[in-house]
């Protein structure tokens, strides 16, 4: 398998602009996990789905972030205007739970990230 | 909130051990380990469940103190590709399936 990958692996761009994220997860996961690594704040997780249906997005930091998963292949990330403050390593991790009887949770499988530096 | 790591930074020679802690304030339903490398992705390296279960590779071990929130990675005979960044990362009951990372613990093995 190819793993997760994620597209740009570097953007730079600047303030005001639009910024987007891609990622294809592993075929056959159905959890997709979106993080955002900084020095200051470390490995945040901004949003996850579950078979293409946002989950949890208590972590996206504010309106001008938004995330979509049109289907199992794909998802994106946006940030609209992109802000100095965004620049940070961006991850897009993906799992699926095995069936272990009791216990129902598994790896994540991190993508290389996309850097993104906000002039 | 997220876990407490200790400590922030190690530095070892080869062959020595190492112990990273982990620490939640929380009811832990697992924690993962994983290890990253500067300018890398982060790498699975251990899950721990209630019950005790582990799954992992490597010559790397772990615990996972339930009572306690508490786990600990434990690195033996280290050798020079253990260098990198540790993080672990905890799923409570409340919030399955999202994992809350710790700060990180900066591990370099020197000759």
């Amino acid at each position: 398998d190819a793993g997760v990958i994620q597209s740009p692996r570097h953007e730079v761009t600047e303030m005001g602009q639009e910024v987007t994220l891609r990622c294809k997860p592993i075929s056959g996961h159905d959890y997709l996990f979106w993080y955002r690594q900084t020095m200051m704040r470390g490995l945040e997780l901004l949003i996850y789905f579950n078979n293409n249906v946002p989950i949890d997005d208590s972590g996206m930091p504010e309106d001008r972030f938004s995330a979509k998963m049109p289907n199992a292949s794909f998802s994106t990330l946006k940030i609209q205007p992109s802000e100095p403050r965004d620049s940070a390593v961006y991850f897009c991790a993906t799992t699926t739970l095995l069936d272990r009887g009791v216990y129902d949770t598994d790896t994540q499988y991190f993508g290389p990230g996309t850097r993104l530096t906000v002039l | 909130q997220q876990p407490v790591q200790s400590p922030q930074a190690v530095i070892l020679r080869e062959g020595e051990d190492a112990v990273i802690n982990c620490s939640s304030s929380k009811a832990l339903y697992s924690v993962h380990w994983y290890r990253q490398k500067h300018g890398e992705a982060p790498v699975f390296l251990m899950i721990l469940l209630k019950g005790g279960e582990q799954k992992g590779h490597e010559k790397i071990s772990a615990s996972f103190n339930e009572k306690k929130q508490q786990s600990s990675l434990y690195l033996t005979a280290s050798q020079l590709s253990y260098s990198g960044t540790y993080f672990c990362g905890t799923e409570s009951y409340t919030g399955r399936r999202a994992l809350t990372f710790g700060s990180g613990t900066r591990l370099q093995v020197q000759p």
